[in-house]
């Protein structure tokens, strides 16, 4: 079957840095997706990857290992608005989504 | 209207009733969505559109049906809704089928 693994839960203080894993097992592979979802909102886009490495989007950076079936996010100089869950999706051979059930973040001061 | 809007934001509805979760978007996107989420879940596809006129289903069709007469509309209809369809709904659309989804605000659903 296939499987996204992330923390359920990851807590962190202001102006740290913080590393959200996640693992999948798909049938296939046609890129990985990290969305931001503040509770009681719609998920957001924040990166894209679909070769090895790392992509850095401002405070944020996602990191793709295919061989290893494995992704982070990592979050630099974290702000309370940072608080919220992220979620992990990959895209299988069919091209559909196949999504991780969210890490909530929370941000202390 | 800008991006895509979901109607109603929030429902209660008795077992048994029909009910439809309207979604439009105006990006001209060919791909739609719906999902579902629950707690503890990640999203679930219930039932996506390629392209005005075509509908497949996803993980969790059961229960429910869509339709895409246009570009732009994208219904979900419960027949005959059931406690166990309790959920936030939401409604996706992209610009082809690899782009990145872009989501409705949500449809929060209570079936008693």
């Amino acid at each position: 079957g296939q499987n996204i693994d992330q923390p359920t839960e990851m807590t962190a203080t202001e102006g740290a840095i913080v590393q959200i894993n996640c693992t999948y097992q798909t049938s296939g592979f046609n890129g990985l997706f990290w969305y931001q979802q503040h509770a009681g909102e719609a998920p957001t886009f924040l990166s894209y990857n679909v070769l090895d490495g790392l992509e850095e989007k401002g405070r944020f950076s996602s990191f793709l290992s295919r061989s290893k079936g494995y992704s982070y996010l990592l979050l630099k100089e974290l702000q309370m608005k940072d608080s919220a869950s992220y979620l992990c999706a990959v895209r299988d051979s069919n091209y559909q989504l196949i999504w991780g059930a969210g890490t909530k973040l929370i941000i202390k001061p | 209207i800008a991006g895509i809007t979901q109607a109603p934001t929030s429902q209660i509805l008795a077992a048994g009733r029909r009910m439809t979760l309207r979604c439009t978007q105006d990006m001209r996107h060919n791909a739609m969505y719906w999902y579902r989420q629950d707690l503890g879940l990640g999203l679930r596809l219930i039932h996506y559109s390629n392209t005005a006129g075509t509908t497949g289903k996803g993980e969790v069709p059961d229960g429910y049906s869509v339709s895409r007469a246009n570009t732009d509309d994208f219904p979900l209809t419960l027949a005959s809704a059931v406690p166990s369809q309790t959920s936030v709904y939401f409604c996706a659309s992209s610009h082809g089928g690899a782009g990145e989804l872009f989501f409705g605000e949500g449809s929060r659903l209570t079936v008693l």
